[in-house]
């Protein structure tokens, strides 16, 4: 079950701030952030983790509702290197096989000067 | 560390034909996935390896498409024979930690099927 992101584009003024948000239909595991610039990869963000850990940027805030099944990631004084796609990855199990992670469909986040 | 590399980074070719796109994970890393990336459904697991072996390959859309691992720093996908619906980035990632770890993008392969 792909999560689903929103909003799905957002653009904003330097120094703005954003949040975006993934929820899933399913019990999470973890939630995983990545920020993609147009025709490069995905670089890693955050990763969230059921039970509270975190692991990522320092400059990166990011929140997990567990029983919300929701994750949000936080944009502020926005930049305009924060322009790019940003997905998140959401894994639902952690067993022998560990699960695959599944990512939404992304959002467009667009900074302007 | 070079990265994650993949080869070739575009790839063009004709219904019918053979393609093999090529990765290399960062030394040491022993998960390695590929992933497909299109507009319509968005970037998709195709595939995982752990140890060279693959642990879950449901997102492998059909029989066209195949991938092998013959050791930890090589891997390549294959379809064959390609259809335009093919087109897509075909990206390769890897990681030391497994699938709840950070996973390293390489940068891509553009596959277009004319």
């Amino acid at each position: 079950q792909q999560p689903v992101q929103s909003p799905q584009a957002v653009i904003l003024r330097e120094g703005e701030d954003a949040v975006i948000n993934c929820s899933s239909s399913k019990a999470l595991y973890s939630v995983h952030w990545y920020r993609q610039k147009h025709g490069e990869a995905p670089v890693f963000l955050m990763i969230l983790l059921k039970g509270g850990e975190q692991k990522g940027h320092e400059k990166i805030s990011a929140s997990f509702n567990e029983k919300k099944q929701q994750s949000s990631l936080y944009l502020t004084a926005s930049q305009l290197s924060y322009s790019g796609t940003y997905f998140c990855g959401t894994l639902m199990n952690y067993g022998g096989s560990q699960g695959n992670l599944i990512f939404g469909k992304g959002t467009k986040l667009s900074v302007k000067p | 560390d070079a990265g994650v590399i993949q080869s070739p980074r575009h790839e063009v070719t004709e219904m019918g034909q053979e393609v093999t796109l090529r990765c290399k994970p960062i030394s040491g890393h022993d998960y390695l996935f590929w992933y497909r990336q299109t507009m319509m459904r968005g970037l998709e697991l195709l595939i995982y390896f752990n140890n060279n072996v693959p642990i879950d390959d449901s997102g492998m859309p059909e029989d066209r498409f195949s991938a092998k691992m013959p050791n930890a720093s090589f891997s390549t996908l294959k379809i064959q024979p390609s259809e335009p619906r093919d087109s897509a980035v075909y990206f390769c990632a890897s990681t030391s930690g497994g699938t709840t770890d950070t996973q390293y993008f390489g940068p891509g392969t553009r596959l277009t099927v004319l």
